[in-house]
């Protein structure tokens, strides 16, 4: 149980395109999920929290605007990167709580999405 | 912004070797230390997650300790086998469930 997925694994686009990328909850409910992101050799960073239903709540330094966050359901959250650009090329991983409270604590991840924009 | 530090970044060890990890985070306003372990390619495996000082979790040939009076967790590693190779994480978590994760310990075992 507590499966999340990810789609695509990897993508690779233009400059100036935006792409999309999905985060399900498999066999659970998540009201809660998250979206990080990696840099080469440095740690996962939170860039938001989404919140089925209502507005992400967006870390200090990332752009609502061009990293669109909707969390419609309680198994899915998409991320959108809009108008992409090179410095936009990293590894996105999403996480999920779930509702149901397993555990309050716990969150569990999707395997990544790997974008690279040339 | 909260400091979370990992050490060592990467270590190599035998196999049956036992080894150990350290993960350091604030002292303040501490609510949860969760360890996960990510293989290449695969989503990261929540190992633990641990709220009180002085806990002691054990999973298989893992265990991990939690001193929150001084900010520091131990991951244990007994018996070390080549399918333990992999990223271990730790991340310190708030009250509203956001974590701040540290850079990581790459674990290399070798047969």
């Amino acid at each position: 149980g507590a499966v999340v997925s990810q789609h695509p694994s990897w993508v690779i686009c233009k400059s100036g395109t935006s792409v999309k990328i999905e985060c399900r909850s498999l066999d659970f409910q998540a009201t809660t999920m998250f979206w990080y992101r990696q840099f080469p050799k440095q740690s996962l960073m939170l860039m938001a929290t989404s919140n089925e239903g209502s507005k992400a709540t967006y870390e200090q330094g990332v752009e609502k605007d061009k990293f669109l966050i909707n969390h419609a359901s309680l198994t899915l959250s998409t991320l959108t990167v809009t108008s992409a650009h090179p410095e936009d090329s990293s590894f996105y991983i999403c996480s999920a709580r779930d509702s149901r409270g397993r555990s309050s604590y716990e969150q569990y991840f999707g395997p990544g999405t790997r974008l690279t924009v040339t | 912004i909260l400091n979370v530090e990992q050490s060592p970044q990467s270590l190599h060890v035998q196999e049956g070797d036992s080894t150990n990890f350290t993960c350091s985070f604030p002292s303040s306003n501490f609510y949860a230390l969760h360890w996960y372990r990510w293989e290449t390619a695969k989503s990261p495996e929540a190992l633990f997650v641990m709220t009180l000082n002085g806990d002691e979790k054990k999973k298989g040939r893992i265990s991990a300790t939690l001193n929150t009076k001084e900010g520091y967790s131990y991951l244990y590693i007994k018996g070390s086998q080549p399918e333990d190779s992999a990223t271990y994480l730790c991340a310190f978590g708030n009250a509203g469930n956001m974590l701040t994760f540290g850079g990581g310990t790459r674990l290399m075992v070798k047969p």
